[in-house]
């Protein structure tokens, strides 16, 4: 376990079609995060689990987004009903308690809406 | 205005230069600062990591913190090509430190 995975690396997509993306911290590592970055510009924060649960949602993060982390191991994030402004590039990364230091991004999914 | 100003670039230097790359920022609960370098097509990754004011130190890197002034930098010397990617700053919160807040990075072209 060498990073955190990130899968698929770019999924291009259909207006209106449902996509899910997947994430694989490290082993150890009991916090993860998803970011949104669209071109040009830095990371957001979309949402964090520490474990399971699931403790902060940002206000970008709108009803037709869902994230899930079963057994506190790998995440998901769905989004349903894509639209063109959907399109950029999702990122997770993961921690130990330490927070903010120990942060480690996975590639990133890029995703395209046509 | 968004909480983190950072410069787009892109900036483009000679192979050994010093390069200079600064954020500021309105937000003074800010506690936490940071730096990541991008590759293209990538995800962030760590350079460097200061907490509250002063200066850190890291090889060729150096990061600033001014919390007065609301200002960090970052020195790169000795500047390679290897060195080329989008550098961003990035800071948090005591209160949430595990989210951050990120500029809109500098592109950093460093020519042989």
């Amino acid at each position: 376990d060498t990073g955190v995975s990130q899968n698929p690396r770019h999924k291009i997509t259909k207006r209106g079609q449902n996509v899910t993306f997947r994430c694989d911290p490290i082993s150890e590592h009991n916090r993860l995060y998803w970011y949104r970055q669209t071109l040009g510009q830095g990371p957001e924060f979309l949402t964090y689990f520490q474990n399971e649960a699931q403790l902060e949602k940002s206000r970008l993060l709108s009803d037709r987004f869902s994230a899930e982390r079963p057994k506190g191991s790998f995440s998901t994030l769905e989004i349903q009903r894509t639209e063109q402004g959907d399109s950029a590039m999702y990122l997770c990364a993961s921690s130990t308690a330490g927070g903010a230091a120990g942060y480690t991004f996975g590639s990133g999914t890029r995703l395209t809406v046509v | 205005q968004k909480e983190v100003e950072q410069d787009p670039g892109p900036l483009s230097v000679p192979e050994g230069a010093i390069v200079s790359l600064n954020c500021t920022y309105s937000n003074s609960a800010f506690q936490y600062f940071m730096w990541y370098r991008q590759y293209s097509r990538k995800g962030p990754e760590l350079l460097m990591y200061t907490y509250s004011s002063g200066n850190k130190e890291d090889g060729r890197f150096t990061a600033q913190v001014d919390k007065s002034s609301k200002y960090i930098s970052l020195f790169i010397r000795d500047s390679q090509p290897s060195d080329s990617a989008t550098y961003l700053c990035a800071m948090s919160p005591m209160d949430s430190s595990y989210k951050l807040i990120f500029g809109s990075g500098t592109r950093l072209l460093v020519r042989p």
